[in-house]
């Protein structure tokens, strides 16, 4: 499968836990995205990487969410100390050309579930 | 906020009928636009997307419209299918917006009825 993967692809957690998604981008890919969807909502833009570079961060990634993308490959979003309101899908993509008009493929997604 | 939104949260059509989905947005600075399909439990897939220097645009079963001067965009599938079932996102990406990210629609929900 060349498509964007991420894992896991469910998780449940208890309020206060700290949690690591990772999403693995179609190979040739340089820019990396990473969306939070909440249930009957379109997804919503958290923060980009171009190669290892985090170039843009949404207001809705609060202190207690960190990406990282160390070798310009594969990206991990963590978030600390989790909150019930943090429930959601959490979406990545990646696309091949930098610019405004290029093609973002998403992965299957994360659901996070915060008990 | 300036956002981009969808007339109707469902749309119920005959398998075989043409299919019209609306999007409404407020950024008049907007130049690309995407339609995005997404099935239960998977990532939104990309349908089509135009350009803000074209009015039309056409793949296969799928055409989409632009038009700027009530910006309004809509997606078209001719002769549904079962497979058609999903929920339908607009999204657009704001011209000299820094950000590459895209800035999703509620959904509509298209059921194809028997």
């Amino acid at each position: 499968d060349t498509g964007v993967s991420q894992n896991p692809r469910h998780k449940i957690t208890k309020r206060g836990q700290n949690v690591t998604f990772r999403c693995d981008p179609i190979s040739e890919h340089n820019r990396l995205y990473w969306y939070r969807q909440t249930l009957g909502q379109g997804p919503e833009f958290l923060t980009y990487f171009q190669n290892e570079a985090q170039l843009e961060k949404s207001r809705l990634l609060s202190d207690r969410f960190s990406a990282e993308r160390p070798k310009g490959s594969f990206s991990t979003l963590e978030i600390q100390r989790t909150e019930q309101g943090d429930s959601a899908m959490y979406l990545c993509a990646s696309s091949q050309h930098a610019g405004p008009h290029n093609e973002q493929f998403f992965g299957p997604g994360t659901r996070l579930t915060v008990l | 906020g300036e956002s981009v939104g969808l007339h109707l949260p469902t749309l119920s059509v005959q398998e075989g009928d043409n299919s019209i989905i609306n999007c409404a947005y407020s950024n008049s600075a907007s130049d690309y636009f995407i339609w995005y399909k997404q099935e239960s439990g998977k990532g939104p897939q990309f349908i089509i997307d135009i350009r803000s220097n074209m009015d039309k645009r056409q793949g296969q079963r799928v055409t989409v419209l632009l038009n700027k001067t009530v910006k309004h965009l809509s997606l078209q599938i001719a002769a549904t299918q079962p497979g058609d079932s999903a929920v339908y996102f607009c999204a657009e990406n704001p011209a000299g917006g820094g950000a590459d990210g895209l800035t999703f629609g509620k959904g509509t929900h298209l059921i194809i009825q028997p």
